[in-house]
Formats: structure tokens, sequence, C-alpha cells
């Protein structure tokens, strides 16, 4: 069964820095999908960023990036130059090919000015 | 382009009852699922449906129901409602199903408080 993992209950981090969120992962699958949406308080998911089992570049939307590391079933997401509005919970998920997706317990990141 | 429609965006309901909530999804979008968020249990998946049929079903119990019409919109009805159903359901849809690259377009969720 697909389980995805985040570690981190609570980060803080300073405006205009840089921070990582970690999320790993395990499936048997071969072909997947790893995706991070952002929950802001109003409780709407937004999606942030992709990156496919078989991409060899890590993936990049404007401020985020995504870390992959195929061998250590990491995909952990670097926000770059943090802005308040950032505060949020983030959630790491996956989705199988036949279309179910798996969500970590997310990641409630603080921006502090 | 409207988004990912749900409703009703609250409601109250007593043990016991029962409650239909509903989901249109992105034009186009043929693939709906649906996801129960609690403080404790946090993102769970109920089912998702593709050109009205059920193709993947989460790990719960028979009172969580759903369907999905042939314009692609998607109901899910718990009955004999619990306490524990409090919670905030959020209903997704994407373009296709059967693909892992599909991104999941969330509407704004129903949050439903069982008394």
């Amino acid at each position: 069964a697909q389980k995805i993992t985040q570690t981190q209950p609570g980060m803080f981090v300073q405006e205009k820095e840089a921070v990582t969120l970690d999320c790993t992962y395990d499936t048997s699958d071969q072909s997947y999908g790893l995706f991070w949406y952002k929950q802001p308080s109003s409780g709407e998911m937004i999606f942030l960023i992709y990156q496919g089992s078989y991409d060899e570049q890590n993936a990049t939307e404007g401020r985020y990036s995504l870390n992959f590391q195929k061998a250590r079933k990491s995909a952990n997401l670097v926000i770059s130059a943090s802005q308040l509005g950032d505060s949020a919970m983030y959630f790491c998920a996956m989705r199988e090919l036949a279309g179910k997706s798996t969500f970590g317990d997310g990641t409630t990141l603080t921006v502090k000015p | 382009k409207a988004g990912v429609t749900q409703t009703p965006r609250y409601l109250i309901k007593t043990r016991g009852q029962q409650v239909t909530l509903s989901c249109s999804p992105i034009s186009g979008h043929r693939s709906v699922s649906w996801y129960q968020q609690t403080p404790g249990q946090g993102l769970q998946f109920l089912f998702e449906y593709f050109s009205e049929t059920q193709r993947n079903k989460g790990n719960f119990p028979g009172r969580f129901s759903g369907r999905q019409f042939s314009n692609s919109r998607s109901e899910m009805n718990v009955s004999t409602l619990e306490l524990g159903d409090s919670a905030l359901y959020l209903c997704a849809s994407s373009l296709v199903g059967v693909s892992g690259a599909n991104v999941l377009t969330f509407g704004a969720g129903s949050r439903l408080t069982v008394l």
C-alpha cells in the first residue's frame, strides 16, 4: 500500500529565507506522481508542484522546487525567499496510475516577519 | 473557467441523520474524488469516480457512498451520521482518471458538523 510520511508537524522560517519540507514515500508502483499542495487557513487545497516518477530533473515552479531522490524515496519541497503568505499547511501526496491519491499528515509552516 | 464547486459549504446535522454533499467538477474533468479531513486522521481518501464508475474506494464503512452523473457532477452520501463524521469533506477533480500525472483541483470543501 502507498504511504506518505511527513515527519515535521510544524516548521518555522524567517521571512525571505528558504525552507525545506520533508516528504518520504513508499510504493511498489514503478509509475506514480508526486505532488505538493498548500492549504491556507481558509481550507482550500492549492496545487503547488508535480514530479513524475520517470522525470530525471527536479521540478520547479517559481519559488517552489521539488528535491526528488528516487532511490531514497524522498520528495522534499523547497520554498525559496519565504513570504508571510506562505504560512499554511503543506501536504505531500502521491498519485498512483489507477488514480488514487494518498496524502501525508501535513506540515504547518509559519513564516516569521 | 469555473473551479470545483461544492455545496453546501457548511451544514449541521444530528446523529442518525443522513447528508448528501454535491460536487461540480471543472468543465471537462471526468474524474472526481472525495476526501475526508479531520484534525486527528488527516486527509483520508473516500472514493474516486471516473465516467460514472467508482474506480477506487478507501477504507470507510458502507454508510459512505457516492455516485457520479453523466455530466461528471458527483454526490456523496453519509447515512446514519455519527459524531466522528464531523469533518471537512473535500472534492477534487482532474482531467483524466488513469494517470499518475493528473493534478487534483480541489473545491473549497463542505464542513459537516454532527451534533
